[in-house]
């Protein structure tokens, strides 16, 4: 089981650039959120799918979107990239019904220039 | 909502020495608790979860944490600290299996010879 995997591990953007972030959850996971975390700071929820939908959302801005796909791997977008959005961002699987436990992937950073 | 509070972004401790790292959660109701840990430029590991099966969890590494309701605490410990356990510590919270987690600010343990 290679766990949680995300593409690419490493990305640098223009400002005002769009970027799509990829993962794929621990086999079995059908739950997928998405987390930004600026350097020294906690990961920040921005939003989770399940069933294909976006199922809750924190607080950041519509430039921040998803799909998740039938298999359960999703994508993160993000339009009209600024300065500020350089981070690590984290995926994170789990089951729905079987745990509260979430696995991480390893991230991609993003810097925008 | 629910929130988690880490006393202390910086904790120094002495190889072989206690380690303590503090945890406050602010919730309206009997909170899933969860400690993670993060080395650089990776994704976040699980050390151990609270579920309300038990107060006091053990988890990986010879860490655990004690929940306790009437301080609204869950501390992290580890009787003796190792150079490998220098990291950043993240408690995280969710209030029930569906919700996400949110998590705190983070405190970076740094061990000495």
């Amino acid at each position: 089981d290679a766990g949680v995997t995300q593409s690419p591990t490493h990305l640098i953007k223009t400002r005002g650039q769009q970027v799509t972030l990829r993962c794929s959850p621990k086999s079995g996971h059908d739950t997928v959120s998405w987390y930004q975390q600026a350097l020294g700071q906690g990961p920040q929820f921005i939003f989770q799918y399940y069933e294909e939908e976006e199922r809750q959302r924190g607080n950041f801005p519509d430039r921040f979107s998803g799909h998740q796909f039938p298999n359960y791997s999703s994508e993160l977008n993000v339009n009209a990239l600024l300065l500020g959005d350089s981070a690590l961002y984290l995926c994170a699987s789990r089951s729905r019904q079987a745990n509260t436990e979430a696995f991480f992937g390893q991230g991609t950073r993003l810097t925008v220039v | 909502a629910q929130s988690v509070t880490q006393l202390g972004s910086h904790v120094s401790v002495s190889e072989g020495a206690l380690v303590l790292l503090r945890c406050n959660y602010s919730s309206s109701v009997p909170p899933y608790l969860f400690w993670y840990v993060q080395y650089p430029n990776q994704g976040l590991q699980l050390l151990l979860k609270y579920t309300s099966a038990a107060t006091l969890v053990k988890g990986i590494n010879g860490f655990e944490a004690e929940f306790k309701k009437s301080e609204t605490s869950f501390h992290l410990t580890k009787p003796s600290a190792h150079m490998s356990d220098a990291a950043e510590y993240f408690c995280a919270v969710i209030k029930n299996n569906n919700n996400d987690m949110r998590f705190g600010a983070g405190t970076r343990l740094t061990v000495k010879p």
